[in-house]
């Protein structure tokens, strides 16, 4: 069975460091590959996605980057955190035109 | 882009009693889903729901596709039922597919 994993679980970060969130999948090849943030408040807005290795589509314009090193790794980055960049991060994966499977999620407090 | 509706935004409700959950969006879709997050932030595949009606134990959806809307019913509520739920519709960008979520419908089922 497929299972997808997101690390860290939590991070704390001051204004203007680095960021590296990783995710990779289990149990599958070539799957589509999202990164979502959840900002307080609830609403889900996609970041980044991938149909392929080396693949990105940005969805929104920020100071975030993505990457996809390998078939099923898929990395949020940013070179200076902001305040404002602070939420809950969810990767998931999906088949072509299949329903996504979410991962637990990285909550990222920037101070 | 597509707008995501849901309705209420928040809801409270005593062990034992139905609701109705609605999500509205505002263009043709190509596929609707339905999820849910728990307390810890795990989201949850409930529905994958284009058209018609699909039943899961006490958990019920419709989506009337021509009008534009979908329902989540659930029946006979329990705490374990508390958390956020999604309602969210995908369309097909250039080379992937996309899912643009509703703000939620935050439910506290109390005993």
């Amino acid at each position: 069975s497929q299972t997808i994993h997101q690390w860290p679980a939590t991070l704390v970060q001051p204004v203007g460091s680095p960021l590296s969130l990783e995710c990779t999948v289990e149990g599958t090849s070539n799957p589509n590959l999202y990164w979502y943030r959840q900002a307080a408040g609830r609403g889900l807005q996609l970041l980044f996605y991938s149909v392929g290795i080396g693949q990105i589509s940005s969805e929104v314009p920020q100071n975030l980057s993505a990457s996809r090193p390998q078939d099923r790794q898929f990395i949020l980055s940013s070179k200076k955190l902001l305040l404002s960049d602070s939420g809950f991060y969810l990767c998931a994966w999906s088949h072509a035109g299949g329903s996504p499977f979410f991962g637990p999620g990285t909550r990222l407090t920037v101070l | 882009g597509i707008q995501v509706e849901q309705s209420p935004p928040d809801l409270i409700l005593q062990e034992g009693a139905n609701s109705t959950l609605r999500c509205n969006f505002s263009d043709s879709v190509n596929n609707l889903q339905w999820f849910h997050q728990n307390p810890w932030g795990q989201l949850i595949n409930l529905f994958y729901i284009p058209s018609g009606t699909k039943q899961n134990g006490r958990l019920s959806a419709t989506t009337v596709a021509t009008e534009r809307y979908s329902l989540l019913y659930i029946s006979s509520s329990q705490t374990t039922d508390s958390g956020v739920y999604f309602c969210a519709v995908n369309t097909y960008s250039n080379s992937g597919y996309a899912l643009n979520f509703g703000k939620g419908t935050s439910l506290l089922v109390t005993p």
